[in-house]
């Protein structure tokens, strides 16, 4: 069964630096979201990207953010200079043009310290 | 905004022992309600979606009900791989991104 994927699993960074978060998306979907998840917390949204454009984004998605699909199977989340409290579990997801489930990967566990 | 609040926070059951949880939410215009199983240190697994008050929806164990309000997922004779948090998440109608909004989840421990 196709599934979404995600690397790395973990990543360890020290605050200040940038770090991209890679997502293979299950091949036929078009639309793409990132959410978070704070330990302990709520699964939050961050963004929504469609047609090569963000569809919506939450006010947790600043200028520190962003998303790219450079090719034809990856989309990606960049931290451009990572705080503390940017230590999550991030998670990608993706849907098929019909129907509105969102299917998620495994997550990666985003650590700053 | 859009809000769901789940309940209980936790529940620990005995295998066999039945028992239902509840997302309660309040969305403008709902498009549909979600539920989700998450595994710890997992992605959320889809389950169900629901669309219209009075909609139900199986899957093994597991039985899905919606109202204007809220939504109950029961679980019937549960063994201990039914242990996990149960997501619920709504998806406003308005969302130009279909974004989904998730409650706090209910941890589900079945014991043997």
């Amino acid at each position: 069964e196709p599934e979404v994927t995600q690397t790395p699993s973990h990543q360890v960074t020290q605050m200040g630096q940038e770090v991209i978060l890679r997502c293979v998306p299950i091949s036929n979907h078009l639309y793409f979201y990132w959410y978070r998840q704070i330990l302990g917390q709520k699964v939050e949204f961050l963004v929504s990207f469609y047609n090569n454009e963000i569809s919506e984004k939450s006010e947790i998605f600043d200028d520190q953010f962003s998303v790219e699909r450079p090719d034809g199977s990856n989309f990606t989340l960049k931290i451009r200079s990572t705080k503390l409290e940017d230590s999550a579990m991030y998670f990608c997801a993706s849907r098929l043009p019909t129907g509105y489930e969102q299917y998620f990967g495994p997550g990666t566990r985003l650590t700053v310290t | 905004e859009d809000q769901v609040t789940q309940s209980p926070e936790a529940l620990r059951l005995q295998e066999g022992e039945s028992s239902s949880l509840n997302c309660s939410y309040t969305v403008s215009g709902l498009r549909g309600l979600f539920w989700y199983r998450q595994d710890p240190g997992k992605g959320p697994e889809f389950l169900f979606t629901l669309y219209s008050a009075g909609e139900e929806k199986e899957k093994e164990r597991l039985k899905a009900t919606l109202t204007k309000k809220e939504s109950f997922l029961h679980i019937t004779a549960p063994k201990p791989e039914d242990s996990a948090t149960y997501l619920c998440a709504v998806q406003n109608i308005k969302a130009a991104g279909n974004k989904l909004t998730f409650g706090g989840g209910t941890r589900v421990l079945v014991k043997p």
